[in-house]
């Protein structure tokens, strides 16, 4: 089954600054991968995604990368605000609704 | 929109003890899922529907733990006997597919419920 990997298990950056994580994943067949945001006692909010056929999505100071032969994907984050900080998790699937794979989340602190 | 609801927010029980959850998704989404969030970890998942049929429930430890969806709507997730290591927040999720354009994979959380195996 798929397995995915993400690193670092906690960041912590000035308010101000980029923040990236990264994830790798093990089955090459997963082409779907979202991101989600996790604040302390709520439910995961999906926050971007980005499909195999896509190399790189941006929403704003929020944006995503795909490497497709290397297996990994990063979330990008600049001018990170107070409000960032959260438990971020990657997760892939195979897509066509198939159920995810999460990688164990990093917890995310901005420095004021 | 109405998102994906779930009861109980909490519960607390006596290992060797039986308990059930309940999840309603939102309106029209034929695929449900359930995971399993220790704390520390990323979410697992235990149990995927595509309306009443199950698609995926390889990781659902089946001696102890069943779910249902029989009219492909309400789903019940249970446990019996729990054991302390169940102890967890059990997240409900749907998806749908729409009919026509781009398939869309997003998967909705609802709140979760957290269990405590005491």
């Amino acid at each position: 089954g798929e397995n995915v990997e993400q690193h670092p298990s906690t960041l912590s950056v000035q308010e101000g600054d980029s923040a990236v994580i990264k994830c790798t994943y093990s089955d090459s067949a997963s082409n779907y991968f979202p991101w989600y945001k996790q604040e302390l006692g709520k439910r995961p909010q999906l926050i971007i995604d980005i499909r195999s056929n896509v190399g790189e999505k941006k929403d704003q100071r929020i944006a995503v990368t795909l490497n497709k032969t290397a297996k990994h994907f990063s979330l990008h984050i600049t001018e990170t605000q107070p409000e960032d900080s959260a438990v971020y998790f990657c997760a892939a699937s195979s897509g066509g609704a198939d159920g995810l794979t999460f990688g164990k989340g990093t917890h995310l602190i901005i420095q004021p | 929109e109405a998102g994906v609801a779930q009861s109980p927010r909490y519960k607390i029980i006596e290992k060797r003890q039986s308990v059930a959850f309940w999840c309603n998704p939102i309106s029209g989404h034929a695929t449900l899922y359930w995971y399993q969030q220790i704390l520390g970890q990323g979410p697992k998942l235990l149990i995927q529907f595509q309306n009443n049929g199950v698609v995926d429930d390889s990781q659902l430890p089946k001696d102890r733990f069943s779910a249902e969806r029989l009219k492909g709507v309400d789903s019940t997730l249970k446990i019996q006997p729990a054991k302390l290591e169940d102890s967890a927040v059990y997240l409900c999720a749907s998806s749908s597919r729409p009919l026509a354009g781009p398939s869309t994979d997003t998967q909705y959380f609802g709140p979760g419920t957290r269990l405590t195996v005491l």
